[in-house]
Order: structure tokens, then sequence, then C-alpha cells
């Protein structure tokens, strides 16, 4: 069963500041990897997806690599603002269309 | 519409009873997921729906819950007799792909449904 681990938990950081969020995965037989945007009491938004041959992918102040040999994924945000405080989730998929989530990162980012 | 639909936004019921949860997804999309999501923990594949082809339902947690999709568009989970742990955020996410998530296709989720069981 694919485990996915995100650390930290939680992050507070001064406006500004980058953001740099840790996600592992047990399976590197992965077919893609994403990371989602969850806002309090609303559904996921998709940020990045990154395919299985890729090692990076990047959107703006967003920047997502991946390193399937290790089995870990980050996510890089930069010159951080208060509009980025959110939850954000990493997920897996062995298959196409199967998603394992970690439990994800919850950022505040200070004015 | 302009995005997935999900209702009720809240349910609080009580343990034992029957729910139904609803997901639209968006219009021409073929391929539909639910997801659990409970406090604290990541979230918890339940069921994936393509097309006409027979669902992916290997996620279900028990025979207390099913899922339909009429007419390849809108799709009801169904809850029976409800339990305490069943509590959590139940979301609907669709994508346009016929063969999965691509950068081209990606997942847009619903607001989900809170569901509180007493």
């Amino acid at each position: 069963k694919q485990e996915v681990t995100q650390i930290p938990a939680a992050l507070s950081v001064p406006e500004g500041e980058n953001l740099v969020l840790n996600c592992s995965f047990t399976d590197s037989a992965i077919y893609n990897l994403q990371w989602f945007r969850q806002d309090p009491g609303k559904g996921l938004t998709s940020l990045l997806l990154i395919q299985s041959s890729q090692r990076e992918q990047t959107s703006g102040r967003l920047n997502a690599s991946l390193d399937k040999s290790s089995g870990r994924s980050t996510l890089y945000i930069a010159a951080s603002q208060p509009g980025d405080s959110a939850t954000y989730l990493c997920a897996v998929s062995l298959f196409p269309y199967k998603l394992s989530f970690g439990a994800g990162t919850t950022v505040t980012v200070r004015a | 519409g302009a995005g997935v639909s999900q209702s009720p936004s809240n349910k609080v019921t009580e343990k034992g009873k029957d729910v139904e949860l609803r997901c639209d997804p968006i219009s021409g999309h073929t391929a539909l997921y639910w997801y659990r999501q409970s406090l604290g923990q990541g979230l918890e594949f339940l069921i994936y729906f393509q097309g006409n082809s027979a669902p992916d339902k290997s996620g279900l947690p028990s025979d207390r819950f099913s899922a339909e999709r009429t007419g390849g568009s809108v799709s009801t989970l169904t809850i029976q007799r409800t339990q305490q742990e069943d509590s959590a955020v139940y979301l609907c996410a669709s994508s346009l792909a016929t063969t999965g998530v691509s950068n081209n296709s990606p997942l847009h989720f619903g607001n989900g449904t809170r569901l509180t069981v007493t």
C-alpha cells in the first residue's frame, strides 16, 4: 500500500519568505504526483502535476520537483504572500486515476 | 455549471439512519471520483467511475457504502445505517481525460459534503 507523508504538518512564515514543503512516498512505481491547495471549507485546487518521467514542473511562483528513486517531492513557493495561506496536499498515483494523499501541510503566511 | 457541485454542503444525521450525498460533475467530464477526508487524515479514495465502464469500488470501506452514476453524469453516494466513524467530509471530483489525470485534464473538486453522525 502506498504511504504518503508530508512534513512539516504546519508552517508559519513572514510574508516574503520562500516556502519549502516536503512529500515522501513509499512506492516509487508511481504514475504521477500532484500538489493541491485546500482552503478552509473548500475543495481541492490542482496546482501542479508531475508525470513519472518528469523531474519538475513550474507555474508562476510555484515549482515542484520529483525524485522517484528516493520517493520524494518538494514544493517551493517563492516570495510568499498572505494569500498563500492554505493547506497543501501531495498526492501520488500508482494507477492513472487512483490517488493516495498525504495529510497535508498547513501554511500560514504572516503579513 | 462552472464547477463540480455537491449537495448538501452539510448533513447531520442520527446513528443508524441512511444518507444520500449528491455530486454534479462538470459537464462533459467522463471521470468521476469520490474521496473521504477525515479530521487530521489524508483523503481516502472511495470509488471511481469512467464513462460506461464498471466502476472501481475497491475503496469503499464496507458494504454499507454504495454509489451510482446515472446517465454518465450525476452521482449519488449512499451510506446505510450510518455510524459515528462515518463522520467526515465527502469530496467528489471529476476530470475530462478518459485515461486518467494529466496536465491537460486535472482533477476538479467540489466543496464537499460535511457529514456528522450523532
